[in-house]
């Protein structure tokens, strides 16, 4: 079984502190998605990545960056945390870079940031 | 992006009783594909069925079941006699992109509450 692991379950962050969120998935899996999750909005996407050292931005790439040094870690950053960054985060990865190739999930990381 | 909609925010059925979940999609695509995924209160999502543009049959999974319909830009899901650990969020999804890594559009999710 495909396994996503995200470092976190629940987080609490101070406005103005760097997060960084971890994502890892063992299946050697191409490509990697980061989401966020909010009530009545479904999941955005922040960023994806479909290689070592590549990432795209999503629908909602301001205030994060991503870091994809090794082909199974995926990790999503916070440079200055904001009250508005308080959500449940998805991470992602899917197997190819085609269309019709289901995602796999991680359980989820609800930051709060204070 | 080219989005799914889904008009049902909250909905809440006794168990055994038939629930339907709508999906409406947007597309200027002849070749496309549209997913269902259920979000349980653990948090992760798991994939529940992948339908392309070419294949309008209704599929059945057990007591799932979907419809897919191009004249009306639908992909319904019909859950039959429902159970309470059928109680999620559910989402539509589409991919954003005819090619490259498969990010998808997703809709605001369907909350099902099976009461027993």
């Amino acid at each position: 079984d495909v396994k996503v692991t995200q470092s976190s379950r629940y987080l609490v962050k101070r406005t103005g502190e760097k997060v960084f969120l971890e994502c890892v998935q063992d299946m050697d899996h191409e490509n990697m998605f980061w989401y966020r999750q909010d009530p009545g909005l479904g999941l955005r996407l922040i960023y994806f990545s479909y290689d070592v050292k590549m990432k795209e931005k999503g629908d909602i790439p301001e205030g994060y960056s991503v870091s994809r040094e090794k082909k199974e870690r995926f990790s999503l950053i916070l440079e200055s945390a904001s009250t508005n960054q308080t959500s449940m985060y998805l991470c992602a990865s899917s197997f190819e870079r085609v269309m019709y190739d289901e995602q796999f999930f991680g359980p989820g990381t609800r930051l709060t940031v204070l | 992006a080219q989005k799914v909609t889904q008009a049902q925010t909250e909905i809440s059925v006794v168990e055994k009783e038939d629930v339907t979940l709508d999906c409406v999609y947007e597309t200027r695509d002849t070749t496309y594909y549209l997913f269902w995924y259920k979000q349980p209160p653990s948090g992760e999502l798991v994939f529940l069925i992948r339908r392309n543009s070419f294949d309008e049959q209704n599929e059945i999974s057990g007591r799932y079941s979907w419809n897919f319909q191009k004249s009306t830009s639908s992909f319904n899901f019909t859950i039959t006699a429902s159970q309470v650990v059928d109680s999620a969020v559910y989402f539509c999804a589409r991919p954003q992109a005819q090619t490259g890594a498969n990010n998808l559009f997703f809709g605001t999710g369907t909350r099902l509450t099976v009461i027993p």
